[in-house]
C-alpha cells in the first residue's frame, strides 16, 4: 500500500536555528499537507498545497514557515528561525488520486521536532 | 465546546469487550473520518463517512453519522489489546480548492486489558 514518507524522524535543534522537514507524498496525489501536533494537545492544521501553491494556511503558519516541493516528489517544511514553541510532532499528509474522489488523509509517521 | 471533540476523554475495557467513542462537531461537515493514533506515532486512516451517509462498516469497525445532532460514533467491536490507541474524529469541508482543512477533535484513550 502507498505510504507517505517523511524524514527525519527526531530532530533536535538549537532555538533560532533552521530546520527542514522532508515528506514524500503518495506519488499520484493531488493535495499536500502539514499539520502538528504539541504534545499532549490536539493535531492542528497548518497549510495545503495544491497545483504548486499553498491554498490554505493556518495562523500558526506565519512568516517564519515556508513549503516547498522542489522537484516534484519531496515536500519540504521550512522553518526559518526556531522557537521553543515549535516544539511538537509535524506530520505531512496528502490526498485525492487523479479519479478525484476523495478517500481521506494518507498521513506520515511523523517527525518530532525538539527544540533546545 | 470546540469543532471535533471526543467523549469520553478515556476508556479502558476487557479484551473482546466492544468499545464506543462519540465525537461531536459544531459546524456543517462534508465529511467526518476516524483515525487512530498510537503513542507517539503517526495518524492512521480508518474511516470516512460522508455527510449524505448515516452508517459505515470497515472490518470490526462501525461508524454512525447523524447530522441534525452534529453527532458521530465509532465502535469497535472484539477488542483486542492492539486497538490501545487514541481515536480522534476529524472533520472537513470541501471548498472550491478541493480539499481543505481537516479538524481534529482532542481525542480519546482507548486502552485494552488483556
Amino acid at each position: 500500500e502507498p505510504e507517505v514518507t517523511q524524514t527525519p524522524s527526531h530532530q533536535v535543534t538549537q532555538m533560532g536555528q533552521e530546520v527542514i522537514l522532508r515528506c514524500v507524498p503518495i506519488s499520484n496525489h493531488l493535495y499536500f499537507y502539514w499539520y502538528r501536533q504539541i504534545l499532549g494537545q490536539k493535531v492542528e492544521f497548518l497549510v495545503s498545497f495544491y497545483n504548486n501553491e499553498i491554498s490554505e494556511k493556518s495562523e500558526i503558519f506565519d512568516d517564519q514557515f515556508s513549503v516547498e516541493r522542489p522537484d516534484g516528489s519531496n515536500f519540504t517544511l521550512k522553518i526559518r528561525s526556531t522557537k521553543l514553541e515549535d516544539s511538537a510532532m509535524y506530520f505531512c499528509a496528502s490526498s485525492v488520486p487523479p479519479s478525484g474522489i476523495y478517500y481521506g488523509y494518507t498521513f506520515g509517521s511523523g517527525t518530532r521536532l525538539t527544540v533546545v | 465546546s470546540q469543532q471535533g471533540e471526543e467523549d469520553p476523554q478515556a476508556l479502558s475495557i476487557q479484551e473482546g469487550e466492544n468499545a464506543t467513542m462519540n465525537c461531536s462537531y459544531k459546524t456543517s461537515i462534508n465529511n467526518l473520518q476516524w483515525y487512530r493514533q498510537n503513542s507517539g506515532r503517526g495518524l492512521v486512516h480508518l474511516i470516512l463517512i460522508r455527510s449524505n451517509e448515516r452508517e459505515k462498516h470497515s472490518g470490526r469497525l462501525r461508524v454512525t453519522l447523524d447530522t441534525s445532532k452534529k453527532s458521530s460514533s465509532l465502535l469497535i467491536t472484539a477488542s483486542r489489546a492492539a486497538d490501545t490507541a487514541s481515536y480522534f474524529c476529524a472533520t472537513d469541508l470541501i471548498s472550491n480548492f478541493g480539499n481543505e482543512k481537516l479538524t481534529f477533535g482532542t481525542g480519546t484513550r482507548l486502552t485494552i486489558i488483556p
